[in-house]
């Protein structure tokens, strides 16, 4: 298999811009999470999605993050507008089943710089 | 709510054993270990179930006190390849997940 495929992997934009990261998650899995590191937050778990559905998004910081699982095997997650302050690495991961039972796997990441 | 680890950063020699320690104030489902190398994603190491069951690397080993909410990762006769940062992950009831504060391992020869 694949693994989780992430993209961009760079990303870097002005203040003020779009931006729209996107995450493939391994076929089969029917969990998708979206995380968030920073050196002073560490890992922070923004949403997750169960078949598609988004399930708790209590971790998403601000009206201007937004995610979407629109089938199996896509996710977006979007930033409008961007701020510096928003500037980190963003993992997709993904589960076959509940997270207390299974492993994430993590995709390579996509670092983003909002100037 | 995000679990705490000890010690925050370690060296060890090669060959030498090391134990990070992650502990939580809520109950837990799970506890899960990950290993991140710089610049790239975390990569899963474990889980340890409540009940006693666990699943994952052979060659590392650690602990879950469920009452205490808490559980240890051992590394035994350390290798250069174990240097990375340790991430405990805890789960509760409803998928809910929080990452420790991460334990910054570096083995030198």
């Amino acid at each position: 298999d694949a693994g989780v495929i992430q993209s961009p992997r760079h990303e870097v934009t002005e203040m003020g811009q779009e931006v729209t990261l996107r995450c493939k998650p391994i076929s089969g899995h029917d969990y998708l999470f979206w995380y968030r590191q920073t050196m002073m937050r560490g890992l922070e778990l923004l949403i997750y999605f169960n078949n598609n559905v988004p399930i708790d998004d209590s971790g998403m910081p601000e009206d201007r993050f937004s995610a979407k699982m629109p089938n199996a095997s896509f996710s977006t997650l979007k930033i409008q507008p961007s701020e510096p302050r928003d500037s980190a690495v963003y993992f997709c991961a993904s589960s076959r089943t509940g997270l207390p039972y299974n492993e994430q796997f993590f995709g390579p990441g996509t670092r983003l710089t909002v100037l | 709510q995000q679990p705490v680890q000890s010690p925050q950063a370690v060296i060890l020699r090669e060959g030498e054993d090391a134990v990070i320690n992650c502990s939580s104030s809520k109950a837990l489902y799970s506890v899960h270990w990950y290993r991140q190398k710089h610049g790239e994603a975390p990569v899963f190491l474990m889980i340890l179930l409540k009940g006693g069951e666990q699943k994952g690397h052979d060659k590392i080993s650690a602990s879950f006190n469920e009452k205490k909410q808490q559980s240890s990762l051992y590394l035994t006769a350390s290798q250069l390849s174990y240097s990375g940062t340790y991430f405990c992950g805890t789960a509760r009831k409803g998928n809910q997940f929080y990452f420790g504060t991460g334990t910054s391992l570096t083995v030198i020869p």
